[in-house]
């Protein structure tokens, strides 16, 4: 597509269900990042995927969160019983990577993000 | 990732050119100087991107001297819309990696 497309924008849920949230990369970039961003705070890396490698988890905060990436293209991060702390922003980008004929590190295209409220 | 500084806010009048510094000491050869804008309730956008010198486009001018352990974003008039987080990043050329933001600098463009 045309841009990094997230769904849910908006999710209201209940302490302990469960929430998945899709992101849409960038059509052929291979490499897609996972960020969550709390009211007034950073970026927090979450989760990197780069083509076909396993995937860079060290920035998940626990156990109820995965994440994974079907067929190279779509990524849909879940968590598990969810808590009031996980409110917050959950922002995808994707990345084209660089290779032979490129130059320069990597230049991230975020989506509008998927906003997460646990009651 | 080599580790940036920056400062976390500042604020300037309608019109006047910005500087927004960034410290990295150790940057490496191979480690390029990115900046993104952040607005409210948007994901952050790219800026520019530069190795070395002067880079200019549309938006801004990146300003990195010789030795590269800084790097100066400079925004020329800014306007109210202009109010924004201001990320530094420095990351290397070639393949992939995982990618870390900082606190960035928090702009505001005061009437």
């Amino acid at each position: 597509g045309a841009g990094v497309s997230q769904s849910p924008s908006n999710k209201v849920t209940e302490k302990g269900k469960d929430v998945e949230l899709r992101c849409d990369p960038i059509s052929g970039h291979t490499a897609l990042y996972w960020y969550r961003q709390s009211l007034g705070q950073g970026l927090e890396f979450l989760i990197y995927f780069q083509g076909n490698s396993a995937p860079d988890k060290s920035g998940l905060p626990s156990d109820r969160f995965s994440a994974e990436r079907t067929g190279g293209s779509v990524s849909t991060l879940t968590i598990q019983r969810t808590q009031q702390e996980d409110s917050a922003v959950y922002l995808c980008a994707s990345s084209l990577g660089t290779g032979r004929g490129r130059s320069g590190a990597n230049v991230l295209t975020f989506g509008a993000g998927s906003r997460l409220t646990v009651l | 990732l080599a580790k940036t500084t920056q400062p976390i806010s500042m604020d300037s009048y309608e019109g006047q050119e910005v500087n927004i510094t960034c410290s990295h000491n150790n940057i490496a050869t191979n480690d390029y100087i990115t900046w993104y804008q952040q607005f409210p309730s948007q994901g952050p956008r790219f800026i520019i991107q530069g190795y070395k010198t002067k880079v200019t486009n549309e938006v801004a001018s990146l300003f990195i001297p010789a030795d590269r352990k800084s790097s100066t974003l400079s925004l020329p008039r800014v306007s109210l819309s202009d109010t924004a987080v201001y990320y530094c990043l420095v990351g290397r050329s070639g393949g992939y990696q995982k990618v870390t933001f900082g606190t960035g600098t928090k702009l505001q463009v005061i009437p």
